[in-house]
């Protein structure tokens, strides 16, 4: 099935750096969504993005949809403490839209 | 919002009991729902799909018999594990598909001992 690639698993970053994430796919992709996870937590919905090209932002956190629609990106401004969590990209297939997720990177930020 | 209700949030039981785990969509009708399996710092993973009123879809490597999901009515889906085992410990994992795109619930953690 279709597949999303994170890489690296884990981040640390220092307090007000910023911090950029990447999802990468082999084969084009309908739509991409973002994910949040924090510990001990239920995924959350971030975004999806669907056009080429697309950038969405919400408050300190810009996502992109390459132009191929191969690859996403999520970036974090000035990191704070409670961006703390695990950040997935997922992907839609199937009849029944069934959604696919990446491994995630998991953010840690040091105050 | 959509709001996905999951109960219990966690629960232990002993090898070989079955444990009963429901979501709920509250304020939206779920025409689909999908069951997630979430081993300790790892992904989630797709075990099953579920339409309201017919058979689940399971993902390869999912037991049918062992993971047993019903979907009768589009507020409310059940997964069931039969005989659990240790192995079966985890984080378990709805979300709901209807007009507001994918809604997860709470989760549980199920703990076999």
């Amino acid at each position: 099935g279709q597949q999303v690639m994170q890489i690296p698993q884990y981040q640390h970053v220092q307090e007000g750096e910023d911090f950029t994430t990447y999802c990468n796919s082999s084969t084009t992709l309908s739509n991409i969504q973002w994910y949040k996870q924090r510990p001990g937590g239920h995924p959350v919905f971030l975004i999806q993005l669907v056009k080429s090209g697309e950038v969405k932002k919400q408050k300190r956190l810009t996502f992109q949809f390459g132009e191929a629609k191969k690859n996403s990106s999520l970036h974090i401004t000035a990191t704070q403490t409670t961006d703390v969590g695990t950040y997935f990209c997922a992907v839609t297939t199937g009849a029944n839209s069934k959604l696919t997720f990446g491994k995630g990177i998991t953010l840690s930020v040091r105050p | 919002g959509a709001v996905v209700s999951q109960h219990p949030s966690w629960v232990i039981c002993k090898s070989g009991t079955s444990v009963k785990i429901e979501c709920r969509s509250l304020d939206f009708q779920a025409t689909t729902m999908f069951w997630y399996r979430q081993f300790p710092k790892q992904s989630l993973m797709l075990m099953a799909t579920s339409n309201e009123g017919s058979k689940a879809t399971y993902e390869q490597g999912v037991e049918k018999d062992k993971f047993l999901i019903n979907h009768a009515s589009l507020t409310l889906s059940t997964l069931t594990v039969t005989s659990a085992h240790p192995e079966d410990s985890s984080f378990y994992i709805c979300s709901a598909r209807g007009g507001y795109g994918y809604t997860f619930g709470s989760g549980t953690r199920l703990t076999v001992v």
